[in-house]
């Protein structure tokens, strides 16, 4: 079963500045899907950006960018310009291709300081 | 589109009762999931429908966990006899599932449920 796992429990910033969030998974398959999804405090789930693994290109979506590194099995998300705004939990998550489920990893709680 | 609704938003209820929940999908998205998130933790993966077939349940679905999804529209989780171990958010997400798009799920606000 595959696995995902964000080492940084918390994490902070100041306004205007980049920060990066890092995200780890196992898998022994080769087409999957990856996320990372944000979830301000008391709302609901947000899409930031995805992944296909079979893109060798990054992923960016405005101010979101992601590195993805398939051989390290490696996801992170850098946020770049960060605005009070971005303050949320932070989920890195996985999906086979052929596959349902989202695999979550444990979060990052992220705050930007003005 | 106005996104994946959830009722009620939160939900108190002593030990021992039932209690139902309900999602509405973004319209024309024929998967619906549900999920369970306990306070900071990710969300777990409890069963999906393509259409109105349950095509999985995970093992975090006891036998007093039963999901609907009639016609393919709305779905709705049933709780009997919760214990207090239920309490948690419990999500619903849709997608779209087309061999030409990501099967991106979109989640609902979710229910926070409490069982006293």
């Amino acid at each position: 079963a595959q696995t995902v796992t964000q080492s940084q429990p918390e994490m902070s910033v100041q306004e205007a500045e980049t920060v990066t969030l890092s995200c780890t998974y196992d898998t022994s398959e080769n087409n999957y899907y990856l996320f990372w999804y944000k979830q301000p405090p008391s709302r609901q789930m947000i899409l930031v950006i995805r992944q296909e693994a079979y893109k060798q290109q990054n992923a960016t979506e405005n101010r979101f960018s992601v590195n993805f590194q398939k051989a390290a099995k490696s996801f992170s998300l850098k946020i770049s310009d960060s605005q009070l705004g971005d303050t949320a939990m932070y989920f890195c998550a996985f999906l086979f291709t052929s596959g349902s489920r989202l695999t979550f990893g444990e979060g990052t709680q992220l705050t930007v300081n003005p | 589109d106005t996104g994946v609704s959830q009722d009620p938003r939160h939900k108190i209820t002593k030990r021992g009762q039932n209690v139902t929940f309900r999602c509405d999908p973004i319209s024309e998205h024929n998967r619906l999931y549900w999920y369970r998130q306990t306070l900071g933790q990710g969300p777990e993966f409890l069963t999906y429908f393509q259409n109105e077939a349950q095509l999985e349940k995970s093992r975090l679905l006891s036998d007093r966990f039963s999901a609907e999804r009639p016609k393919g529209s709305f779905s709705t989780l049933e709780i009997q006899r919760t214990e207090q171990g239920d309490s948690a958010m419990y999500l619903c997400a849709s997608s779209l599932s087309n061999r030409a798009n990501t099967d991106t799920q979109y989640f609902g606000p979710g229910t926070r449920l409490t069982v006293l």
